[in-house]
């Protein structure tokens, strides 16, 4: 069936390291993803997107990368700080039925040490 | 900060009751999505409202249901209460039925007793 999925659950880093969030998506017919970042107590935040037409896309501090062949997505963040402390989850536009709707993982905590 | 506001920020039911839970979309946006975010996990696709019509529904049962208001805007209802339906139910605004940037408010979190 459907899925998007993490392969980690929890991820822990020092501050000022690089920062790689990975995801799994099922459905190859999919061409629009997206990343959000949550933090506690709040709604998803966009952070960045990505379209099925590219494999590389860069943002302040963050890429995303696509890799259609494997179905694999990945959230680099550069130069991790503090206030990146959050839960990522990655998000596939997945069409049926004549309308779109957002699929999630559950979601990767990224905890982020001084 | 998003442009989309949801109301209440938090809220405590009875078993049984019935809620509405209210949206207000981001200015220019036409497509509001609901999704139910139980503690612990990614949000889950309730329905979708474009232009004031029900567009598309996921699992769950009829007891969900939703409006939307000629100015976008959209409201949950959600009838004979579980304590299962205990999350945060989070609005998402978008221009469009997909496949564009789709932007949530702060959510609702309910609380069923």
């Amino acid at each position: 069936g459907e899925s998007v999925g993490l392969h980690l659950p929890t991820l822990s880093v020092q501050e000022g390291d690089n920062s790689i969030i990975n995801c799994a998506y099922s459905n190859s017919a999919s061409d629009y993803f997206i990343w959000y970042k949550q933090e506690s107590g709040k709604g998803p935040q966009f952070i960045i997107d990505i379209r099925s037409n590219m494999d590389k896309r860069q943002g302040q501090r963050v890429t995303v990368l696509l890799n259609k062949t494997v179905k694999h997505l990945s959230l680099q963040i550069a130069a991790t700080q503090p206030g990146d402390s959050a839960v990522y989850f990655c998000a596939e536009d997945s069409v049926s039925g004549g309308y779109n709707k957002l699929i999630f993982g559950a979601g990767t905590r990224l905890a982020v040490h001084p | 900060e998003t442009g989309v506001t949801q109301s209440p920020t938090h809220l405590i039911k009875t078993r049984g009751q019935q809620v509405t839970l209210r949206c207000s979309s981001q200015s220019g946006h036409n497509t509001v999505s609901w999704y139910q975010q139980a503690l612990g996990q990614g949000p889950q696709f309730i329905f979708q409202y474009y232009r004031e019509e029900e567009n598309g529904r996921g699992n769950f049962p009829p007891r969900f249901s939703g409006l939307q208001f000629p100015n976008y805007s959209s409201e949950l209802n959600v009838n004979a209460l579980e304590l299962d339906d205990s999350a945060l139910y989070l609005c998402a605004s978008s221009l469009g039925r997909g496949g564009t940037e789709a932007f949530f408010g702060q959510g609702t979190r309910l609380t069923v007793v």
